[in-house]
């Protein structure tokens, strides 16, 4: 199956700063690479996504890049908000059962 | 209508009694999922159905029973659970199983007693 490494599993920065979280997996058939958030008791959310034939994708501050040759990917965020603050979870897609493994999660702390 | 709806939102059962987790969605969405997810944890993957049909089953133990009575119903059946398996049950849909990008439900909060 995959292996999903997601690092780091906290961060903590200030408002209007960046926040980089960096997904690593194991398949090499892999290729599609989502980015869900999960507030406190809600449910996750897509909030970008990456096929394995782009090597980058940006939607207003929030960007994903992608290796495929060293298998990681990350999650981008600039211009950082006190309403970015949440976990999240990378769920690359295995590429033989289309299933997504979800990463361990990194909790962002956005402080004002 | 663009979301999955889940049902009961919170539910407190015990080890010996029978309960069901409901799931609906109404945008043609032809994979449903569910996921267990743990305090502070990843959500696992537990069960997939693709066009009605168990596609997938992650090795879960019977008192978990699911079960797809249309394309846009799923249920999930327990019985005899353990407070092991109090957690946030996560329903989830997709247009297909290879199409990318899933429509979560705000979860039922499960407490086994």
């Amino acid at each position: 199956g995959e292996n999903v490494e997601q690092h780091p599993s906290t961060l903590s920065v200030q408002e209007g700063d960046s926040a980089v979280i960096k997904c690593t997996y194991s398949d090499s058939a892999s290729n599609y690479f989502p980015w869900y958030k999960q507030e406190l008791g809600k449910r996750p959310q897509l909030i970008i996504d990456i096929r394995s034939n782009v090597g980058e994708k940006k939607d207003q501050r929030i960007a994903v890049t992608l290796n495929k040759t060293a298998k990681h990917f990350s999650l981008h965020i600039t211009e950082t908000q006190p309403e970015d603050s949440a976990v999240y979870f990378c769920a690359p897609e295995g590429g033989s059962n289309y299933k997504l493994t979800f990463g361990k999660g990194t909790l962002l702390t956005v402080n004002p | 209508d663009t979301e999955v709806t889940q049902t009961p939102k919170h539910l407190v059962m015990g080890m010996t009694n029978k309960k069901s987790l409901k799931c609906e969605q109404h945008m043609g969405h032809r994979a449903m999922y569910w996921y267990k997810q743990k305090a502070k944890k990843p959500p696992e993957l537990m069960f997939v159905y693709s066009y009605e049909k168990l596609s997938i089953n992650e090795s879960v133990p019977s008192r978990f029973s699911p079960e797809c009575p249309n394309s846009s119903l799923l249920n999930l059946h327990l019985h005899a659970l353990q407070p092991e398996d109090s957690a946030l049950y996560l329903c989830a849909s997709s247009h297909t199983q290879t199409t990318r990008g899933y429509t979560f439900g705000s979860g039922t909060r499960l407490t086994v007693v």
